[in-house]
């Protein structure tokens, strides 16, 4: 099985700063690697797929890069709609996936 | 508009069954693999398995092989998640998703299952 390293686990930043997210696979996924936003209470958003690739109506600031077994997730000006917890997702097959643990992200 | 809408919240015992689901509209419902996502009380998100409802097709987690049943009816679009004889450690919010090309574009809003004496 393919494990995800997701760190760091939590992370508090200044609305406007530039925030970096990273996702470790076990081994080479090529870009099959997929970001999801998910705010309180709420179900997950994809952010972002094939590690580079916005999702339609997900505002410029949110940027993914990567690929093979290190991936990076960004946010080029944290805003303070953005507070939620991030999860990286592989696919080494179309249907077979797993989550990274999560980054708790805050607004200091 | 795509849109998944589950069941909602459900309390159970110990040893009972249940049965969840999550019905599809927007889109060709027999077109799409639908997922079963797990998030235990302040954790994160676990891969269930996944059905296609075009030919009923399913796949299982190893983790949740023999613990769970997927199931679909493409004439009504809607999935099911379903437990025989729940436990408490099955307390959980659980997430049924739209899986296209490697990535689960659309989620349900979530079923709170709640299995407690």
């Amino acid at each position: 099985d393919i494990q995800m390293t997701q760190s760091p686990s939590s992370l508090s930043a200044s609305v406007g700063d530039r925030v970096t997210i990273t996702c470790q696979a076990s081994q080479d996924i090529s870009n099959y690697l997929n970001w999801y936003q998910q705010k309180p209470g709420k179900a997950p958003k994809l952010l972002i797929y094939d590690a580079s690739n916005l999702e339609t109506g997900v505002p410029s600031r949110f940027s993914g890069s990567g690929s093979g077994t290190d991936f990076t997730f960004t946010i080029s000006s944290l805003q303070p709609e953005d507070i939620a917890t991030y999860y990286c997702q592989q696919y080494d097959n179309l249907l077979w996936t797993t989550f990274g643990q999560g980054t708790k992200l805050e607004i200091k | 508009e795509v849109q998944l809408v589950q069941s909602g919240a459900e309390v159970k015992k110990p040893g009972e069954s249940l049965k969840i689901s999550c019905k599809g509209s927007g889109y060709s419902f027999t077109s799409y693999w639908i997922g079963w996502v797990r998030q235990m009380p302040g954790k994160g998100l676990e891969w269930m398995g996944i059905i296609y409802p075009g030919d009923s097709d399913t796949r299982y987690s190893p983790s949740f092989q023999g613990q769970v049943t997927i199931s679909a009816d493409k004439s009504i679009s809607t999935a099911y998640l379903q437990w025989s004889s729940l436990k408490a450690s099955d307390t959980a919010m659980y997430y049924c998703v739209r899986h296209a090309s490697g990535s689960s574009d659309y989620w349900g809003q979530g079923t709170l299952v709640t299995v407690s004496s």
